[in-house]
């Protein structure tokens, strides 16, 4: 199994640009997660989708951001414009109970 | 406001003693408790866990004890080896269908 596949590793752009980020969930998660990880807050939940189904987004920063799950494979987080203070590491996790994977994360840089 | 909270940012131990990690909890609602380990450039891979009707989960070094009453957990690595330094993340969820509540995480560090 590959696991949580999120692309791309990596993200430089500039203020102003649009970000898309991708995650391939593991097979047969009726579960996936987007998390945003920094210095001052940690581990935050951004949005959370049951069955393709969006659940809770109330950890969505602001309208910037908006999160698509359009099957079970496969969902994107876009951040549109981006800003500086959007910089961190973006996780995706999936899973099929309580146990959350983790996929390796894409770290933006916003500059 | 924190449901989660790791209070100490950094731990330091030295190789082949015991290195405890400790998380405090505010949601009396949280029944199952996790430990993730994070290495840099990766994301957060699962350590161990415990429900609610536990009070002590162990998986070989690696053992999580939970009170309840005080609304507490803490890890304990024995003995610790330089391949622990990492950072260790608590998690807490309620009804096993609730996404993980984290905290901020503590970097442990085992010195050789």
């Amino acid at each position: 199994d590959a696991g949580v596949i999120q692309s791309p590793r990596h993200e430089v752009t500039e203020m102003g640009q649009e970000v898309t980020l991708r995650c391939k969930p593991i097979s047969g998660h009726n579960s996936l997660f987007w998390y945003r990880q920094t210095m001052m807050r940690g581990l935050e939940l951004l949005i959370y989708f049951n069955n393709n189904v969006p659940i809770d987004d109330s950890g969505m920063p602001e309208d910037r951001f908006s999160a698509k799950m359009p099957n079970a494979s496969f969902s994107t987080l876009k951040i549109q414009p981006s800003e500086p203070r959007d910089s961190a590491v973006y996780f995706c996790a999936s899973r099929p109970y309580n146990e959350q994977f983790f996929g390796p994360g894409t770290r933006l840089t916003v500059l | 406001d924190q449901q989660v909270k790791q209070n100490s940012p950094s731990l330091s131990v030295q190789e082949g003693r015991i290195s405890i990690l400790n998380c405090d909890y505010t949601n009396s609602m949280f029944d199952y408790f996790l430990w993730y380990k994070k290495y840099p450039a990766e994301g957060p891979t699962f350590l161990i866990s415990i429900s609610s009707i536990k009070d002590k989960n162990e998986d070989g070094r690696f053992t999580v004890f939970l009170n309840k009453s005080a609304k507490h957990l803490s890890l304990h690595i024995v003995p610790s080896q330089p391949g622990d330094s990492a950072v260790y993340f608590c998690a807490a969820s309620h009804s096993g269908n609730t996404p993980l509540v984290f905290g901020k995480g503590t970097r442990l560090s085992v010195i050789a």
